[in-house]
């Protein structure tokens, strides 16, 4: 069976500061894996995916990942964030037929 | 439609009583998925409709809770008998096939408040 798991529950950062929200999953399978942003109030988005090929994938947003099959890692990374990214963002993972499986979340937090 | 609509998005309900959540989802999209997501939790997996059959319930908690697709649209969520333990957002998604490669669209979810 795949598992995701977020080290983190919250993530405060000041404004302008990179950022990085850790993603580690667990799988006997070949996988995708996904990372969801949810504003507050608003449903989930698709931020970015990794389905094959390069493993660095750019998202929305100015968000970044990485793909580490070695460490069984999705860091998500932005450069300089902004007020605006406050919200709560959700690694996941799915085998190649089946259902996706959700991290339980990580907020981040912008300081000013 | 151009997104996937859940209705209502707030429901208050009594212990008790049936409720019953709708999501209507990209006109297209052939797989529909249910989740539940609790006060700080994460996403919990309910079940998947590929057309209007159903190869994965295994998410459902209980059978108090039911699931029904009509072709290749509209989905109904019953939960019956409701308990407080069933507060939560149901969040409704579609995808063009049941192969990931395209991500989930999420609806906004129903937030249900059981009391």
């Amino acid at each position: 069976a795949q598992s995701v798991t977020q080290l983190d529950s919250q993530v405060p950062v000041f404004e302008e500061a990179p950022v990085e929200l850790r993603c580690n999953y667990s799988s006997s399978v070949s996988v995708y894996l996904f990372w969801y942003v949810q504003y507050p109030n608003q449903g989930l988005q698709l931020l970015l995916k990794y389905l094959s090929g390069s493993t660095l994938v750019k998202g929305i947003n100015g968000f970044e990942a990485e793909f580490n099959k070695s460490q069984t890692s999705f860091h998500l990374r932005k450069p300089s964030v902004h007020i605006s990214d406050t919200a709560e963002y959700f690694c996941a993972v799915s085998p190649r037929d089946d259902k996706i499986i959700f991290g339980k979340g990580t907020r981040l937090h912008i300081l000013p | 439609g151009a997104g996937v609509s859940q209705s209502p998005s707030n429901k208050v309900t009594e212990k008790g009583k049936d409720v019953e959540l709708r999501c209507d989802p990209i006109s297209g999209h052939t797989a529909l998925y249910w989740y539940r997501q609790r006060l700080g939790q994460g996403l919990e997996f309910l079940i998947y409709f590929q057309g209007n059959s159903a190869p994965d319930k295994s998410g459902l908690p209980s059978d108090r809770f039911s699931a029904e697709r009509t072709g290749e649209s509209v989905s109904t969520l019953t939960i019956q008998r409701t308990q407080q333990e069933d507060s939560a957002v149901y969040l409704c998604a579609s995808s063009l096939d049941e192969v990931v490669t395209y991500g989930y669209t999420f609806g906004s979810g129903t937030r249900l408040t059981v009391v």
